[in-house]
């Protein structure tokens, strides 16, 4: 595709509920990376991944966190049993290769209720 | 990743003012972007800076690679009202971007 696109745009949940959020990159990139944007805490790096691996989960809050991608395209990171304090904009963000400059979607808004 | 030190946190522009914002770190990047985000969006890559000492242009916009590799600048000339938004800063080290705090440019009324 043209950019970087996540889905669902929007989502509100119930504390305790899972939620699966998606992130198609942009055509031929390589690498995958998922942030978290929320008040007071910045940009936050959560996990990178080349290909279908992820070397770097080092970011993931807990393991409540997951994600996965697959055919080195399409991720999903998934929260289990989500908790208020996981509100906050998920942005993704892919890059041709390794290191090179990354590119963001417009972002997941959570809100846990 | 690590906190870069981005100010001012937040400015007033008029319609045709020039803008600067910086951004320094205690640690060195390979790669200096600068990204713009407006509500609900995600960030919009504006420049990118590969070398130190680069000083790079998109139209009014102008950035530059601090010589050391701790640093840069975003200037904005003659700004239009589209202009407001959050500027972060970001450092590239390997694969892992660390961001600025955010610069909020508000137009004065």
């Amino acid at each position: 595709g043209a950019g970087v696109s996540q889905s669902p745009s929007n989502k509100v949940t119930e504390k305790g509920k899972d939620v699966e959020l998606r992130c198609d990159p942009i055509s031929g990139h390589t690498a995958l990376y998922w942030y978290r944007q929320s008040l007071g805490q910045g940009l936050e790096f959560l996990i990178y991944f080349q290909g279908n691996s992820a070397p770097d989960k080092s970011g993931l809050p807990s393991d409540r966190f997951s994600a996965e991608r697959t055919g080195g395209s399409v991720s999903t990171l998934t929260i289990q049993r989500t908790q208020q304090e996981d509100s906050a904009v998920y942005l993704c963000a892919s890059s041709l290769k390794y290191g090179e400059t990354q590119y963001f979607g417009p972002g997941t808004r959570l809100l846990v209720l | 990743g690590q906190q870069l030190n981005q100010s001012p946190q937040s400015m007033f522009i008029q319609e045709g003012e020039d803008v600067s914002m910086n951004c320094t770190s205690s640690s060195i990047f390979n790669t200096w972007l600068w990204y713009k985000q407006d509500p609900g969006e995600g960030p919009v890559l504006l420049i990118a800076l590969y070398k130190a000492g680069e000083l790079t242009s998109n139209g009014r916009l102008t950035a530059q690679f601090g010589i050391t590799r701790k640093d840069s600048f975003l200037n904005i000339s003659a700004s239009i009202p589209s202009d407001v938004g959050i500027y972060f800063c970001a450092g590239l080290y390997d694969y892992k971007l660390s961001f600025g705090a955010g610069t909020t440019v508000t137009v004065r009324a």
